[in-house]
């Protein structure tokens, strides 16, 4: 059975750091990983989409590698802003050729200080 | 593109009635639609799978008869949650899947808040 496991499970920092959100997963047999936003009260927001044959993924000021081998994924955030506070999930795709799941981790719960 | 929809955002019922969840793809046809459950503080749960035109796959622990999923066409499916309990409020996110390539990403939908009084 797939694991997911996000740490820190909190994170609180100044406005203009940067920073790395970590994500581990049990089962190396994943189609891809993916990481997501969420506002409080809210829905999912895709942020990056990493296919399992490829090893990072960028847009702006976020960066998202993947080890499939070791298990583990980084999402790096650079130049943090208040605006960036929200909890962060990291989910990978496995599963049969029939289907497959996403499988989510506990998420890290972002806090931005101005 | 690739927007998700769900109606209600929101919805009170009381104990022991039926309410029934949509959930849209705007823009594309999902032929793969896929049912959350996110309690307070917690992860993300699958419940279901759900193929367009055939019956859903629910996960371990997930009661059939009380979360009924249709997925009548590409763009649409749709959970009732039957004779709902307080234990039953939760928030429910709904996905789609493009196509039938495993390798295609989900988009989800904004989430149905559902409280049971």
């Amino acid at each position: 059975k797939q694991e997911v496991t996000q740490i820190p499970a909190a994170l609180s920092v100044p406005e203009g750091e940067n920073l790395v959100l970590n994500c581990s997963f049990t089962d190396s047999a994943i189609y891809n990983l993916q990481w997501f936003r969420q506002d409080p009260g809210k829905g999912l927001t895709s942020l990056l989409l990493i296919q399992s044959s490829q090893r990072e993924q960028t847009s702006g000021r976020l960066n998202a590698s993947l080890d499939k081998s070791s298990g583990r994924s980084t999402l790096y955030i650079a130049a943090s802003q208040p605006g960036d506070s929200a909890t962060y999930l990291c989910a990978v795709s496995a599963g049969e050729t029939s289907g497959s799941r996403l499988t989510f981790g506990e998420g890290t719960q972002l806090t931005v200080n101005p | 593109g690739a927007v998700v929809s769900q109606h209600p955002s929101w919805v009170i019922c009381k104990s022991g009635t039926s309410v029934k969840i949509e959930c849209r793809s705007l823009d594309f046809q999902a032929t793969t639609m896929f049912w959350y459950r996110q309690f307070p503080k917690q992860s993300l749960m699958l419940m279901a799978t759900s193929n367009e035109g055939s019956k859903a796959t629910y996960e371990q622990g997930v009661e059939k008869d009380k979360f009924l999923i249709n997925h009548a066409s590409l763009t649409l499916s749709t959970l009732t949650v039957t004779s709902a309990h307080p234990e039953d409020s939760s928030f429910y996110i709904c996905s789609a899947r493009r196509g039938w390539n495993l390798l295609y990403e989900q988009y989800f939908g904004p989430g149905t808040r559902l409280t049971v009084t």
